[in-house]
This record gives C-alpha cells, structure tokens and sequence, in this order.
C-alpha cells in the first residue's frame, strides 16, 4: 500500500526555519517525481515544488524561490522541505504527492500544519 | 505562468443532478489537466487526469472533458458523497497551477 507520511510541522516566529519530511512506502520512491503542495486554512491549494526522481531537476513557485529548498534522499526513501525565512502567509498544511510519469499526482499525504506567528 | 480559474467558486445542487464545473488555463496547456476532490480536513484525491480519463475506482458518473484552455468536470447524478470542493491542475509546465476551487454544496 502506497503511503505518503509528512512530518515536521509546527508552531513558528516569523523569520525562523523549519524542516519538514515526507517518509514514502509502499512503491519504489527512487522512481517518482514528488511535490509539496501547501494550503491556507479555509483557502485553495497552491503548488509549492517540484523534485524528479534524481534530483535533477527542481522548481519552485515564484514566492517560494529563494527561500524554500526541496531534497531527497532516495536511500532513505523521503522527501524534505527546507523552509527558511518564514512569513506570516507560508501558514498552511503542506502536502507531499507523489507524481505519476505524465505528471499527475495520484498519492497524497495527510498533511503537516505549519503555523507562522509571533 | 499559467493561471488557472474554476466557474463557479460556488455550486448549489441537489442529490440527483447534474452538475458541470468550468475550469480555463491562461494559455494553452494541451490534455495535461487533472481534477480532485478535497473533503474538509482530508487530502486531495485524483478523480480524472489527461483532461478526461478516469482513476481507478472513481465512479463512472463522473466525466472530465475539454482541450487547450477550455475543460469541464461533470458529475450526471449527484450522490451524497459528491459534496466537497474540487479543483482542476494544469501540469503542462513543471510550474504545476491549480483552480481556485469550486465548493459543491447541497441546496
């Protein structure tokens, strides 16, 4: 069974960092391309980063870049979401996905809070 | 990059209907189009992607359709279940975008 655990969350002054993580199981994680999706409380879903399977290729949306660093670690078959220089609107539940080749994104996690307050 | 806007952000129908949700790309994004539904407090689930094939294990009377910037989700006959809010994803460009989301709710 494919699953998808986000992890890392949590309650943070505005400026700080923090590091979530996305432990995969249940399929071959060195073979997907994952995403991180992030939500605002009562709003839509805002795509946050793209990472293929090698690491290869990254992107990021525009009011992430330069801010947010997206890794892997096929080894230990978990993806990661640096986030530094934390603002008041990065508040959200952030989603890890999993990408199917064409791109869709069929698995997701259950989502992590992260809370930017001071 | 591209935008992505749903019509309407807001729907009211009865079990039984039939509803149609619109959702327009800024530009052309080809067949590369996905719809989910969220219910409150869950993840996303993948209902339809390439615009209008049909994942695993969703039922039938839903039905995505459309090409270039023009596409629509369709559910024939509403049933319980069907109320949530669902957005459409362009995944054309590497810069996924998703729809604003339409919230489907029971009149």
């Amino acid at each position: 069974e494919v699953q998808l655990v986000e992890s890392g969350g949590g309650f943070i002054q505005p400026g700080g960092s923090l590091r979530l993580s996305c432990a995969a199981s249940g399929f071959t994680f060195s073979s997907y391309s994952m995403n991180w999706v992030r939500q605002a409380p009562g709003k839509g879903l805002e795509w946050v980063s793209y990472i293929t399977s090698s690491s290869g290729t990254i992107y990021y949306a525009d009011s992430m870049k330069g801010r947010f660093i997206v890794s892997r670690d096929n080894a230990e078959n978990s993806l990661y979401l640096q986030m530094n220089s934390l603002r008041a609107e990065d508040t959200a539940v952030y989603y890890c996905a999993r990408d199917r080749p064409q791109g869709e994104s069929d698995y997701w996690g259950q989502g992590t809070l992260v809370t930017v307050s001071s | 990059d591209i935008q992505m806007t749903q019509s309407p952000s807001t729907l009211s129908a009865s079990v039984g209907d039939r509803v149609t949700i619109t959702c327009r790309a800024s530009q052309s994004i080809s067949s590369w189009l996905a719809w989910y539904q969220q219910k409150p407090g869950k993840a996303p689930k993948l209902l339809i992607y390439k615009v209008s094939s049909l994942e695993s294990g969703v039922p039938s009377r839903f039905s995505g359709s459309g090409s270039g910037t023009e596409f629509t989700l369709t559910i024939s006959s509403l049933q319980p279940d069907d109320f949530a809010t669902y957005y459409c994803q362009q995944y054309n460009s590497y810069r996924y975008s998703f729809g604003q989301g339409t919230k489907l709710e029971i009149k």
